[in-house]
């Protein structure tokens, strides 16, 4: 079944290590997104990326970073964890045409935990 | 960052009831989506919704995007265990453009009572 997968389920680093989080689809979606959430909060989007063109979010610390190598595979960094960037972090993905533009499915999500 | 008025913010309900819950916005959007998320799990797409008065079910869910445009609700008939979790609504609105940004709602907590 098309998906879209994130690697790994959980995470645990420790305060100021540098963290790579990943996702990838076989959906051929051209659009991915990472949003960070919060316990019993809704997801909040950092950035996204239209095929190759990188889209961040007014209010995306400096600390999170994205790179997205090709089609179906897209990493959030988080260069120098805080305990504050504790969260479950989600990847998703659209296909931008027509009336599937708004649609975004989401990957199972990776809980990050910061000691 | 902006988010839609969802309510109620939490349902404690038997099994076999049936669920309704809402969404309403300042804006116009043209596109209201449903989702569910499971704990520890990312959120599932229920329902998409693109025009002002579209009534679509999904199997025992049924959800309406309203005629101004600035709400969106969902309902669930005869509830089951599996039903629990929280729901969000989500909108695109007018001219979004390349953004493809979607603003969700503050979520609905359904917790059944077998």
């Amino acid at each position: 079944d098309a998906m879209v997968i994130q690697n790994p389920r959980y995470q645990v680093t420790q305060f100021g290590k540098p963290v790579t989080l990943s996702c990838s689809q076989t959906l051929n979606h051209n659009v991915m997104y990472w949003y960070q959430q919060k316990s019993s909060q809704a997801p909040k989007l950092l950035f996204h990326y239209y095929d190759k063109d990188f889209n961040n979010e007014a209010d995306t610390p400096d600390n999170f970073q994205s790179r997205r190598p090709n089609t179906s595979f897209c990493f959030l960094d988080i260069r120098s964890p805080g305990l504050g960037d504790a969260a479950m972090y989600l990847c998703a993905t659209s296909l931008r045409g027509w009336r599937l533009y708004n649609e975004q499915f989401f990957g199972p999500g990776t809980r990050l935990t910061v000691l | 960052g902006q988010q839609l008025n969802q309510s109620p913010q939490s349902m404690f309900i038997q099994e076999g009831e049936d669920v309704s819950m809402n969404c309403t916005s300042s804006s116009i959007f043209n596109t209201w989506l449903w989702y569910k998320q499971d704990p520890g799990e990312g959120p599932v797409l229920l329902i998409a919704l693109y025009k002002a008065g579209e009534l679509t079910s999904n199997g025992r869910l049924t959800a309406q995007f309203g005629i101004t445009r600035k709400d969106s609700f969902l309902n669930i008939s005869a509830s089951i265990p599996s039903d629990v979790g929280i729901y969000f609504c989500a909108g695109h609105g007018l001219g979004g453009g390349a953004t493809n940004k979607l603003i969700f709602g503050t979520g609905t907590l359904l917790a059944v009572q077998p």
